[in-house]
């Protein structure tokens, strides 16, 4: 399976700024996804990372307050903008490598907003 | 919309004991299945799938078999180890396109196992 690489795993923001996350993956993929995951719950999809347009966001998620780019097959970042300490979760993002194959994740970047 | 039900944990087992999750499932269609593990500080592993009815998905002995009559995908390991000890999460995919392909997890289940 493809190896996901995420950057950073942690980090501790101040209320206010903002934060981007790097996801890059070592073979061309036809999706990638980025998920949001609170402490002790499960995994929430936030977008679907499009490559060359914009992501397609789930209920209750918007593009002002996460900002995603997929230049490429490759890479794509998640920005979590004008941050809160409602904000602390694990991000994580995932990967297709063709259609009916399973994602697979990468380690998940751990955010703490002070 | 497709859901997942989960056992829900904590579980706590002796070294060697005897492992269920049980999972089951609402969707339309026929879609795919996973578990996934998550250890400690890490992100989540595909452990097994199964694509289709009566498919057994194991992996690391670690089993689970697709039921489409009892909608069901029970996780089941014969002797669990102290390395096995994380937050299992069933999850599936719908068979079509658009919103239903999306991933659906459970709530995840945590698993300790003392020595």
């Amino acid at each position: 399976s493809a190896v996901i690489s995420q950057k950073p795993s942690r980090d501790i923001c101040q209320r206010g700024t903002s934060l981007t996350i790097q996801c890059q993956v070592d073979s061309q993929v036809t999706m990638m996804f980025w998920y949001r995951q609170q402490p002790g719950q499960s995994l929430t999809l936030i977008a679907t990372a499009n490559q060359g347009s914009e992501a397609t966001y789930e209920s209750g998620f918007v593009i002002d307050k996460f900002p995603i780019s997929r230049p490429n097959l490759t890479f794509s970042t998640l920005t979590v903008s004008n941050m809160s300490p409602e904000d602390s979760s694990i991000y994580l993002c995932s990967v297709e490598q063709g259609v009916n194959q399973p994602q697979h994740f990468g380690d998940g970047t751990r955010l703490s907003i002070l | 919309g497709n859901s997942v039900t989960q056992m829900e944990g904590p579980v706590t087992l002796s070294e060697e004991a005897f492992l269920t999750i049980n999972c089951t499932y609402t969707a339309t269609g026929y879609p795919s299945l996973f578990w996934y593990v998550q250890y400690p500080g890490e992100g989540l592993q595909l452990l097994l799938k199964a694509t289709k009815a009566d498919d057994k998905g194991s992996n690391k002995g670690f089993e689970a078999t697709y039921r489409k009559e009892t909608t069901s995908f029970h996780l089941e390991k014969g002797s669990v180890q102290v390395s096995d000890s994380a937050v299992y999460f069933c999850a599936l995919r719908g068979d079509s396109g658009g919103s239903n392909y999306k991933l659906t997890f459970g709530k995840g289940t945590l698993l300790t196992v003392n020595p």
